[in-house]
């Protein structure tokens, strides 16, 4: 099973749409969860951190379940600059790396 | 506001030769990544470093690999014999502290090997 695992995509919505990307985690251990996106060839950017309680940034919420080891995002009212590649990523124990899942690619259309 | 830097932005050599590439962490940082993407794929963790010496590497930094401080300011990644699989986005990262602080990635460096 793989360490973080993402809906594989892509996914292609209007403006304006709701768009639910998942993830799942293999490690119960892990400790500390994002959502990164990355620009087509830029570098990765922290999204939002996750929180069990759930967050929410603006359009953006994020939501954990320890017990399913699974993270979600929710983006509302989609923009045209949303379009971007969506990555899950965990700490995992003790350590300082973070384990990148492969991405889920969104593009909003006008 | 402050930002990671890497230097080249794109380099090109030949399999078997050295390589070294540059970046700047963000100055009051004190834990210093590298990753890498190879083309199409996620990114990977290759190496942490703190207090002037390597945290943890994964199984992708074999001997080949070494990452060195060598002032207060650079962080390098050098591989000695480059093969044609280590074609991929290099990125460095910083971060102040670790776990919930967020890492901070540089643009990366394209390493193409021919």
């Amino acid at each position: 099973r793989k360490e973080v695992e993402q809906d594989p995509g892509p996914f292609n919505v209007p403006e304006g749409a709701t768009v639910a990307f998942n993830c799942t985690y293999s490690n119960s251990a892990s400790q500390s969860f994002f959502w990164y996106r990355q620009d087509c060839r830029k570098e990765p950017k922290l999204l939002m951190s996750v929180y069990s309680s759930g967050n929410e940034d603006g359009r953006f919420t994020a939501q954990l379940n320890r017990a399913s080891q699974y993270i979600s995002l929710l983006i509302r009212d989609s923009k045209l600059s949303d379009s971007a590649t969506y990555l899950c990523v965990v700490i995992l124990g003790s350590n300082y790396k973070l384990t990148f899942g492969k991405g889920t690619l969104l593009t909003v259309n006008p | 506001e402050p930002e990671v830097t890497q230097t080249p932005s794109h380099q090109v050599t030949q399999m078997g030769q050295e390589v070294i590439l540059r970046c700047v962490p963000i100055s009051n940082h004190l834990y210093f990544y590298w990753y890498r993407q190879i083309l199409g794929q996620k990114v990977e963790f290759l190496v942490s470093f703190y207090n002037n010496e390597i945290s943890e590497k994964s199984e992708i930094f074999d001997d080949q690999f070494s990452v060195e401080r060598p002032d207060g300011s650079n962080f390098t990644l050098k591989i000695r014999s480059t093969k044609l699989e280590d074609s991929a986005m290099y990125f460095c990262a910083s971060s102040e502290t670790y776990l919930d602080n967020e890492q901070f990635f540089g643009p990366g460096t394209r390493l193409t090997v021919l």
